[in-house]
């Protein structure tokens, strides 16, 4: 079983509120992504991190902004929360070895329903 | 057209039989294949990763055809607990920093 974790599993929050979404690691990769996945929908990378301080916008625009201060640590902070921005958000980790092949672990997701 | 295509499904299958789907992919430079499988409203997982022509993990195989670009996923004697949505995953670059593509999934469904 991997070791990601989120927090929370589920929220439910009003227009215009500050959110952080919490995601960690005890595999100690390096690498760390943000994906955004509607129901029946592909995944979209909104984040992504090489390493500590290293921080790259994925290929979905997003009004979130995240922080890669500790390896295991990840957090993604939405400034204004907007119903636009219900979703399932997905963290995930990968090792550098391995190349190509790399695995990517997922975290159980964080259900966001914003009103 | 999206660089990841698949058959949305669903793909309603009954139990002990053979299924299989494809995934087409754009870039003829895509390096490495994945599939992952997602159970509802749960993480994606690695089901396989496609090496050279394809590989086989016991009822699965998964090939790939550089040719036509497109990597294939075969599920044999088919188990109840397979249903699923089954998402193909290509690299498109060498580089493993570039980031992952990542299919929309089939839905299979096992019926008893």
């Amino acid at each position: 079983e991997a070791d990601i974790y989120q927090t929370p599993r589920y929220l439910v929050i009003g227009t215009g509120k500050k959110i952080t979404l919490e995601c960690s690691q005890t595999m100690g990769h390096d690498k760390m992504y943000w994906y955004q996945q509607d129901p029946g929908m592909e995944l979209h990378l909104i984040h992504y991190s090489y390493g500590v301080n290293s921080t790259e916008k994925g290929d979905l625009s997003s009004e979130s902004t995240v922080s890669r201060i500790r390896t295991e640590h990840f957090p993604l902070t939405l400034e204004s929360a907007r119903p636009s921005h219900t979703s399932q958000y997905l963290c995930a980790s990968s090792d550098v070895a391995g190349g190509n092949y790399n695995e990517q672990f997922f975290g159980p997701g964080t259900r966001l329903t914003v009103l | 057209r999206k660089e990841v295509e698949q058959d949305p499904g669903p793909f309603n299958v009954p139990e002990g039989a053979t299924v299989a789907f494809n995934c087409t992919y754009s870039n003829s430079a895509s390096q490495s294949f994945f599939w992952y499988r997602q159970d509802c409203r749960k993480e994606p997982k690695l089901l396989m990763s496609v090496y050279s022509s394809g590989n086989e993990d016991g009822r699965f195989t998964a090939q790939l055809n550089r040719a036509s670009q497109y990597i294939s996923l075969l599920i044999r004697d088919s188990k109840l607990s397979d249903s699923a949505t089954y998402l193909c995953v290509v690299n498109p670059s060498m580089d493993s920093n570039y980031q992952l593509i990542w299919g929309a999934g089939t839905k299979l469904i096992i019926k008893p």
